[in-house]
Protein backbone atom coordinates (compact mmCIF):
# COMPACT_ATOMS: atom_id res chain seq x y z
CA UNK A 1 0.00 0.00 0.00
CA UNK A 2 0.53 3.72 -0.67
CA UNK A 3 3.40 5.33 1.79
CA UNK A 4 4.24 8.63 2.82
CA UNK A 5 5.95 8.80 6.22
CA UNK A 6 7.70 11.63 8.29
CA UNK A 7 10.29 11.46 10.45
CA UNK A 8 8.83 12.86 13.93
CA UNK A 9 4.87 13.36 14.77
CA UNK A 10 5.49 16.05 17.52
CA UNK A 11 8.67 18.13 17.56
CA UNK A 12 9.85 20.93 20.24
CA UNK A 13 12.73 23.46 18.99
CA UNK A 14 13.91 26.34 20.35
CA UNK A 15 13.67 29.65 18.57
CA UNK A 16 16.54 30.04 16.48
CA UNK A 17 16.81 26.32 15.90
CA UNK A 18 18.26 24.75 12.14
CA UNK A 19 15.16 22.25 12.20
CA UNK A 20 15.30 19.42 9.78
CA UNK A 21 11.83 18.07 8.84
CA UNK A 22 11.89 14.68 6.61
CA UNK A 23 9.75 13.17 4.07
CA UNK A 24 9.91 9.65 2.16
CA UNK A 25 7.13 7.99 -0.25
CA UNK A 26 7.48 4.73 -1.13
CA UNK A 27 5.33 5.47 -4.56
CA UNK A 28 7.80 6.63 -7.05
CA UNK A 29 6.20 9.53 -7.38
CA UNK A 30 7.84 12.40 -8.79
CA UNK A 31 5.27 15.34 -7.27
CA UNK A 32 5.90 16.08 -3.47
CA UNK A 33 4.95 18.90 -1.33
CA UNK A 34 5.29 20.73 1.63
CA UNK A 35 2.59 22.07 3.77
CA UNK A 36 1.66 23.89 6.50
CA UNK A 37 -1.79 23.60 8.52
CA UNK A 38 -3.35 26.42 10.81
CA UNK A 39 -6.58 26.67 12.25
CA UNK A 40 -8.96 28.60 10.74
CA UNK A 41 -6.08 29.06 7.39
CA UNK A 42 -6.69 25.80 6.02
CA UNK A 43 -3.60 23.87 4.02
CA UNK A 44 -0.82 26.74 2.60
CA UNK A 45 1.72 25.45 0.33
CA UNK A 46 4.88 25.96 1.43
CA UNK A 47 7.34 24.63 -1.23
CA UNK A 48 6.95 21.60 -3.96
CA UNK A 49 9.12 19.28 -6.23
CA UNK A 50 8.13 18.03 -9.36
CA UNK A 51 11.49 16.19 -10.10
CA UNK A 52 14.75 15.48 -8.34
CA UNK A 53 16.94 18.70 -7.79
CA UNK A 54 13.97 20.73 -8.46
CA UNK A 55 11.62 22.83 -6.23
CA UNK A 56 9.10 26.08 -6.62
CA UNK A 57 7.91 28.03 -3.80
CA UNK A 58 4.25 27.69 -3.00
CA UNK A 59 2.09 30.61 -0.87
CA UNK A 60 4.47 31.08 1.97
CA UNK A 61 7.73 29.80 1.25
CA UNK A 62 9.45 33.11 3.57
CA UNK A 63 11.60 31.10 6.32
CA UNK A 64 11.75 27.79 4.81
CA UNK A 65 13.96 25.80 2.39
CA UNK A 66 14.00 22.48 1.09
CA UNK A 67 16.04 20.15 -0.80
CA UNK A 68 15.31 16.98 -2.94
CA UNK A 69 18.06 15.07 -3.46
CA UNK A 70 16.46 11.63 -4.41
CA UNK A 71 13.57 10.80 -5.70
CA UNK A 72 11.49 9.55 -2.55
CA UNK A 73 12.80 12.34 -0.11
CA UNK A 74 12.12 15.70 0.26
CA UNK A 75 12.85 17.85 3.33
CA UNK A 76 11.86 20.62 4.60
CA UNK A 77 14.30 23.29 6.64
CA UNK A 78 13.93 25.83 9.04
CA UNK A 79 16.98 27.74 9.16
CA UNK A 80 15.99 29.77 12.31
CA UNK A 81 13.13 28.53 14.04
CA UNK A 82 10.98 31.66 14.85
CA UNK A 83 7.50 31.10 17.14
CA UNK A 84 5.39 32.26 14.50
CA UNK A 85 6.36 28.60 12.61
CA UNK A 86 4.51 26.56 15.09
CA UNK A 87 2.47 24.83 13.33
CA UNK A 88 0.89 21.57 11.88
CA UNK A 89 3.05 20.19 9.09
CA UNK A 90 2.00 17.90 6.39
CA UNK A 91 3.96 16.47 3.26
CA UNK A 92 2.34 14.80 0.02
CA UNK A 93 3.27 13.27 -2.71
CA UNK A 94 1.31 12.79 -5.86
CA UNK A 95 1.81 11.12 -9.53
CA UNK A 96 0.79 13.26 -12.50
CA UNK A 97 -0.75 15.94 -10.55
CA UNK A 98 -4.15 13.33 -9.56
CA UNK A 99 -5.10 12.41 -5.77
CA UNK A 100 -2.18 13.06 -3.15
CA UNK A 101 -1.38 11.18 -0.63
CA UNK A 102 -0.46 12.90 2.49
CA UNK A 103 1.79 11.80 5.73
CA UNK A 104 0.53 11.59 9.10
CA UNK A 105 1.83 15.07 9.71
CA UNK A 106 4.43 16.83 12.24
CA UNK A 107 3.00 18.67 14.95
CA UNK A 108 5.92 21.50 15.51
CA UNK A 109 5.86 24.11 18.72
CA UNK A 110 9.26 26.48 18.77
CA UNK A 111 9.38 27.79 22.38
CA UNK B 1 -3.90 31.60 -3.24
CA UNK B 2 -7.26 29.76 -1.81
CA UNK B 3 -9.65 28.64 -5.18
CA UNK B 4 -11.93 26.30 -3.10
CA UNK B 5 -14.06 27.27 -0.15
CA UNK B 6 -16.17 25.05 1.96
CA UNK B 7 -19.48 25.84 2.86
CA UNK B 8 -20.53 25.57 5.91
CA UNK B 9 -17.26 26.04 7.83
CA UNK B 10 -18.92 23.91 10.79
CA UNK B 11 -22.21 21.16 10.52
CA UNK B 12 -23.32 19.19 13.13
CA UNK B 13 -25.65 16.51 12.35
CA UNK B 14 -27.11 12.82 14.12
CA UNK B 15 -26.26 9.76 13.70
CA UNK B 16 -28.16 8.26 10.58
CA UNK B 17 -28.96 11.57 8.90
CA UNK B 18 -27.13 12.51 5.62
CA UNK B 19 -24.73 15.62 5.33
CA UNK B 20 -24.19 17.77 2.62
CA UNK B 21 -20.98 19.91 2.21
CA UNK B 22 -20.47 22.32 -0.53
CA UNK B 23 -17.42 23.68 -2.03
CA UNK B 24 -17.08 26.77 -4.61
CA UNK B 25 -13.54 28.07 -6.73
CA UNK B 26 -13.17 30.56 -8.75
CA UNK B 27 -11.13 29.31 -12.35
CA UNK B 28 -11.83 26.05 -14.92
CA UNK B 29 -10.62 23.24 -13.37
CA UNK B 30 -9.34 19.89 -14.51
CA UNK B 31 -10.53 18.23 -11.84
CA UNK B 32 -11.96 18.52 -8.23
CA UNK B 33 -11.14 16.23 -5.39
CA UNK B 34 -12.18 15.18 -1.63
CA UNK B 35 -10.81 14.69 1.22
CA UNK B 36 -11.15 13.66 4.59
CA UNK B 37 -8.70 14.93 7.42
CA UNK B 38 -9.46 13.12 10.91
CA UNK B 39 -8.03 15.36 13.98
CA UNK B 40 -4.30 15.25 14.35
CA UNK B 41 -3.90 13.16 11.27
CA UNK B 42 -2.77 13.71 7.23
CA UNK B 43 -5.44 13.97 4.65
CA UNK B 44 -6.86 10.71 3.14
CA UNK B 45 -8.23 11.33 -0.49
CA UNK B 46 -12.01 10.34 -1.24
CA UNK B 47 -12.86 10.88 -4.45
CA UNK B 48 -11.83 12.84 -8.00
CA UNK B 49 -14.18 14.14 -10.51
CA UNK B 50 -13.27 15.29 -13.72
CA UNK B 51 -14.36 18.51 -15.70
CA UNK B 52 -16.36 16.54 -17.89
CA UNK B 53 -18.52 14.26 -15.18
CA UNK B 54 -21.61 15.73 -13.72
CA UNK B 55 -21.64 12.96 -10.63
CA UNK B 56 -20.13 10.34 -9.38
CA UNK B 57 -20.85 7.41 -6.13
CA UNK B 58 -18.07 5.58 -3.98
CA UNK B 59 -19.88 3.68 -1.16
CA UNK B 60 -21.90 5.90 0.89
CA UNK B 61 -20.28 9.14 -0.97
CA UNK B 62 -21.85 10.92 -3.78
CA UNK B 63 -20.02 13.95 -5.34
CA UNK B 64 -21.50 16.49 -7.81
CA UNK B 65 -20.01 18.92 -10.00
CA UNK B 66 -21.27 21.82 -11.61
CA UNK B 67 -18.78 23.57 -14.01
CA UNK B 68 -21.19 26.77 -14.89
CA UNK B 69 -21.99 27.31 -11.31
CA UNK B 70 -18.20 26.31 -10.49
CA UNK B 71 -19.40 24.32 -7.61
CA UNK B 72 -19.38 21.04 -6.25
CA UNK B 73 -21.38 19.05 -3.41
CA UNK B 74 -20.03 15.94 -1.22
CA UNK B 75 -23.12 14.15 0.23
CA UNK B 76 -22.53 11.14 3.05
CA UNK B 77 -25.61 9.45 3.29
CA UNK B 78 -26.59 7.55 6.70
CA UNK B 79 -24.19 9.03 8.70
CA UNK B 80 -21.81 7.29 11.28
CA UNK B 81 -20.11 8.91 14.56
CA UNK B 82 -16.88 7.48 12.60
CA UNK B 83 -17.45 9.79 9.48
CA UNK B 84 -16.49 12.85 11.90
CA UNK B 85 -13.92 14.77 10.52
CA UNK B 86 -12.88 17.70 8.38
CA UNK B 87 -13.26 17.83 4.96
CA UNK B 88 -11.80 19.52 2.19
CA UNK B 89 -12.13 19.79 -1.46
CA UNK B 90 -8.98 20.52 -3.41
CA UNK B 91 -8.85 21.63 -7.23
CA UNK B 92 -6.43 20.86 -9.97
CA UNK B 93 -6.44 24.25 -12.30
CA UNK B 94 -6.76 23.72 -15.80
CA UNK B 95 -4.46 26.57 -17.09
CA UNK B 96 -0.46 25.86 -15.73
CA UNK B 97 1.31 23.33 -14.00
CA UNK B 98 0.15 24.36 -10.97
CA UNK B 99 -0.21 22.17 -7.46
CA UNK B 100 -4.01 21.48 -5.71
CA UNK B 101 -5.34 24.23 -4.26
CA UNK B 102 -7.22 23.24 -0.86
CA UNK B 103 -9.97 24.95 0.96
CA UNK B 104 -10.40 25.77 4.63
CA UNK B 105 -12.50 22.26 5.26
CA UNK B 106 -16.16 22.10 6.82
CA UNK B 107 -15.57 19.95 10.59
CA UNK B 108 -18.16 17.29 10.39
CA UNK B 109 -19.73 15.96 13.77
CA UNK B 110 -21.32 13.46 13.83
CA UNK B 111 -23.26 12.60 17.32
CA UNK B 112 -24.16 8.90 18.26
Amino acid sequence: DVKVTQSSRYLVKRTGEKVFLECVQDMDHENMFWYRQDPGLGLRLIYFSYDVKMKEKGDIPEGYSVSREKKERFSLILESASTNQTSMYLCASSSQREKEYFGPGTRLTVT
Amino acid sequence: SQQGEEDPQALSIQEGENATMNCSYKTSINNLQWYRQNSGRGLVHLILIRSNEREKHSGRLRVTLDTSKKSSSLLITASRAADTASYFCATDAESGNTPLVFGKGTRLSVIA
